[in-house]
């Protein structure tokens, strides 16, 4: 159980192209996804918390209008990388959970990950 | 906010040995994971585990919340352990997940 989808694996486009990463819990109700970037060597680097039926949350430094982020179901949510230019070529990896269950909150599962190359 | 640390950056194994990840973290946690990255980038969740002990084949983890740090124990490696191994704590009030620098694994046949 306890399946994170996220598609594509891979894009390459040009740059000024806007570019859209699904990330879906395939057996479970997600109210919480988060997208994080990973850059080379480097660790994971939370983005943005995006709840179900509500607006996401962005960290400081991450552009809102750059990254658009929809979670319009319990499975499913979206970031849009909006005109996309070479320094946005990164790897992007989500993941899903329940926070405040019953027992408390639920591990995070994540995502395969896409691989975003701007020429 | 808090920080999460870990130690060794850089490890290289004869295929057999065995090591020990570790991981500090500067305030209390509720929780917290360990994750595997693949060559593929795949994250794969090893351990979620806020107190205690877990064994899972090979790998075991403790982790001892009192004094901030959790261990990550891996007997007898293979070159398929090869990787980047991440802990990450759950901050509850938030559910985010703030992870550490990772230690990078080569296991070497």
């Amino acid at each position: 159980g306890a399946v994170v989808s996220q598609h594509p694996s891979r894009v390459i486009c040009k740059s000024g192209t806007s570019v859209k990463i699904e990330c879906r819990s395939l057996d479970f109700q997600a109210t919480t996804m988060f997208w994080y970037r990973q850059f080379p060597k480097q660790s994971l680097m939370l983005m943005a918390t995006s709840n179900e039926g509500s607006k996401a949350t962005y960290e400081q430094g991450v552009e809102k209008d750059k990254f658009l982020i929809n979670h319009a179901s319990l499975t499913l949510s979206t970031l849009t990388v909006t005109s996309a230019h070479p320094e946005d070529s990164s790897f992007y990896i989500c993941s899903a959970g329940r926070p405040f269950t019953g027992g408390g909150n639920q591990p995070q599962h994540f995502g395969d990950g896409t691989r975003l190359s701007i020429l | 906010g808090i920080q999460v640390e870990q130690s060794p950056p850089d490890l290289i194994l004869q295929e057999g040995a065995n090591s020990t990840l570790r991981c500090n973290f500067s305030d209390s946690v509720n929780n917290l994971q360990w994750f595997h990255q693949n060559p593929w980038g795949q994250l794969i969740n090893l351990f979620y585990i806020p107190s205690g002990t877990k064994q899972n084949g090979r790998l075991s983890a403790t982790t001892v919340a009192t004094e901030r740090y959790s261990l990550l124990y891996i007997s007898s490696s293979q070159t398929t352990d090869s990787g980047v191994y991440f802990c990450a704590v759950l901050m509850d009030s938030s559910y985010k997940l703030i992870f550490g620098s990772g230690t990078r694994l080569l296991v070497r046949p």
